[in-house]
């Protein structure tokens, strides 16, 4: 089962505009990660943001967490073509200790 | 830095042959993690380890078993490879949850 799912699927920008992924999760977490993952690489950590945060900054990513809603959004600002990857938000749950699930991911394409 | 690593980029098996998927971590790293990754389907978790000679289950166990002998070693065992094995395994580990570092991935073909 999925922990997390993010919407959308596919995202095409240009470059220089703001790109906003959003994550919906089932059960009551922990923390919730995001991670990229250039075209068949493995995924690199971006940013963590605890349960009880609404908001975390890292240079130009924003990401935000409503528990009450169990939804994150990872906000990307003024994108670069180097963007271009598929991105995941990840959760651990109170109820399944060291478990770290993944949700399908967004691919954002970034286009010159 | 943590390095993960995963013992082929790619491999190509036959349905039936068992096969042995190696990951090794260098950073005493308690937990590690076997994902299979599909398109649309995103990262599904196999196994994991909390600690030497300890696995559980993840949400896709079947057709697999697991191995940890050593602290930095975590062994993914198809049994008896089937086509529908055929995926792309991430190994990853991590000190505690809040941060997992991937190798590079095993694409494996099972013909």
């Amino acid at each position: 089962s999925q922990q997390g799912e993010e919407d959308p699927q596919a995202l095409s920008i240009q470059e220089g505009e703001n790109a906003t992924m959003n994550c919906s999760y089932k059960t009551s977490i922990n923390n919730l990660q995001w991670y990229r993952q250039n075209s068949g690489r493995g995924l690199v950590h971006l940013i963590l943001i605890r349960s009880n945060e609404r908001e975390k900054h890292s240079g130009r990513l924003r990401v935000t967490l409503d528990t009450s809603k169990k939804s994150s959004s990872l906000l990307i600002t003024a994108s670069r073509a180097a963007d271009t990857a598929s991105y995941f938000c990840a959760t651990d749950s109170k109820t399944s200790y060291d478990k770290v699930i993944f949700g399908p991911g967004t691919s954002l394409s970034v286009i010159p | 830095d943590v390095k993960v690593t995963q013992s082929s980029r790619y491999l190509v098996k036959r349905t039936g042959e068992k096969v042995f998927l190696e990951c090794v971590q260098d950073m005493d790293h308690e937990n590690m993690f076997w994902y299979r990754q599909d398109p649309g389907l995103g990262l599904r978790l196999i196994y994991f380890s909390y600690d030497v000679k300890m696995k559980e289950k993840g949400d896709i166990p079947e057709g697999y078993s697991v191995s940890r002998e050593k602290k930095e070693r975590f062994s993914l065992i198809l049994e008896s490879a089937s086509t529908n094995q055929t995926s792309m395994y991430l190994c990853a580990s991590s000190l505690q949850l809040e941060k997992l570092f991937f190798g590079s991935g095993t694409q494996l073909s099972v013909l």
